[in-house]
């Protein structure tokens, strides 16, 4: 049962453009999301994230929005940059505990 | 700024050999978590620390894996013996605390691979 979901494999954008990554999740005892970024090879990297008590966090040209009726997040990438170009893993966690638990990553390549 | 450093960063062995990976945390972060990233998916955590003690390891397989971290500081992950399975990327994390809505702040990882 894959509590966090994140159903774009693949998301190829041009230069320029606005990058927009989904996750969607079942368990409505998540209270906190982050998105990390990741290279091949190396380990994630920490991005952007949200409690539930907001719907938008926005750093930079990276901004994430949560829709707690709808149980789904967004990552809005504005403008893209092909240094960009890498793994996006949505991440949950809530409870008594700070267990994170991930969707399975989608890959965004950005075109010069 | 701070990171989380683990070594090795690669790491060949046979099944049925024994490996060890070693974490250090970023200063002052009490918490450590040990996950695993099988290539396709999203890291799964093993492992909780807090300072020194386990605070989580129901997905740790305990027939072959430990985890350690006496003084509270740097961890070692140990399987023994390695199985085909268990290649992957094993990844280190840590946080402030042990509270909630902590981020977490991953190293580097060692990717495994067993043959």
């Amino acid at each position: 049962d894959q509590q966090v979901k994140q159903n774009s494999p693949s998301l190829s954008v041009q230069e320029g453009r606005i990058s927009i990554l989904n996750c969607d999740y079942t368990n409505s005892m998540f209270d906190y999301f982050l998105w990390y970024k990741k290279y091949p090879a190396e380990g994630p990297t920490f991005l952007i994230s949200i409690s539930s008590i907001k719907d938008k966090n926005e750093d930079g040209r990276f901004t994430v929005f949560l829709n707690k009726s709808a149980k789904h997040l967004s990552l809005h990438i504005v403008p893209s940059q092909p240094g960009d170009s890498a793994v996006y893993f949505c991440a949950a966690s809530g409870g008594a505990t700070n267990k994170l638990i991930f969707g399975t990553g989608t890959l965004l390549a950005v075109q010069p | 700024e701070a990171e989380v450093a683990q070594s090795p960063r690669y790491k060949i062995t046979e099944k049925s050999q024994a490996v060890a990976f070693w974490c250090d945390p970023i200063s002052g972060h009490a918490t450590l978590y040990w996950y695993r990233q099988i290539l396709g998916q999203g890291p799964e955590l093993l492992v909780q620390f807090q300072d020194e003690s386990v605070v989580d390891d129901s997905q740790l397989p305990k027939d072959r894996f430990s985890a350690e971290r006496l003084k509270g500081v740097d961890s070692t992950l140990k399987i023994q013996p390695a199985e085909l399975g268990d290649s992957a990327m094993y990844l280190c994390a840590s946080s402030l605390h042990r509270g909630i809505q902590e981020t977490q702040y991953f190293g580097p990882g060692t990717r495994l691979l067993v043959l």
